[in-house]
């Protein structure tokens, strides 16, 4: 079947553009996740959806970064004000459900901000 | 201290030799434990998952967690030139959040 799917795969934006991520999850996963990978470094959760619960937004490194989640579907990422900092791959992953450590992940979205 | 540290390398093995990889955690609270294989330029994909201590094995690869000495585990039997990725190691607990370390890149030389 169909996996975690982003969107678009490379994004280049200028310093002080927004910038908006998407992702797909597979059918049927109610648990959702956005991570960020620095160059050389592990991967960063930034927020966790469950169903209809209120996210885990433990993560967002700043007011500038926020995400959404319509149901148990599509997510977007988006990052305001974009910072050179802000370079890095953006992943998501999603999970059959609450608690399941089986975390699939998506190919991932490249940023550069120049 | 990050919660989740691994010596990121690389290491590079002969075709048929057997890789052995490394992490140390810090957070008693976990009780899985991950490794995903990240080839470049693509997203992690779960290799082996474990709960709590003990062994696994799948195939060529085994997993060991130690939760005595917060020691995690990762060997490949038999390397082939597609093993050469890069390996990250995860721990995680009751909140569904999962600490990864650096990740570890792995080169099989043919």
């Amino acid at each position: 079947g169909a996996g975690v799917s982003q969107s678009p795969s490379n994004k280049v934006t200028e310093k002080g553009k927004d910038v908006e991520l998407r992702c797909d999850p597979i059918s049927g996963h109610t648990a959702l996740y956005w991570y960020r990978q620095r160059l050389g470094q592990g991967l960063e959760f930034l927020i966790y959806f469950q169903g209809n619960s209120a996210p885990d937004k433990s993560g967002l490194p700043s007011d500038r970064f926020s995400a959404e989640r319509t149901g148990e579907s599509v997510s977007t990422l988006t990052i305001q004000r974009t910072q050179q900092e802000d370079s890095a791959v953006y992943l998501c992953a999603s999970s059959l459900r609450r608690q399941d450590y089986e975390q699939y992940f998506g190919p991932g979205t490249r940023l550069t901000v120049t | 201290q990050k919660e989740v540290e691994q010596d990121p390398g690389p290491l590079s093995v002969p075709e048929g030799a057997i890789v052995s990889l490394n992490c140390t955690y810090s957070n008693s609270a976990f009780q899985y434990f991950m490794w995903y294989r990240q080839y470049s330029r693509k997203g992690p994909e779960l290799l082996m998952y474990t709960y709590s201590s003990g062994n696994k094995e799948d195939g060529r690869f085994t997993a060991q967690v130690d939760k005595s000495s917060k020691y995690i585990s990762l060997f490949i039997r038999d390397s082939q030139p597609s093993d050469s990725a890069t390996y990250l190691c995860a721990g995680g607990y009751g909140n569904n959040r999962l600490a990864f370390g650096k990740g570890n890149q792995v080169v099989v030389i043919p």
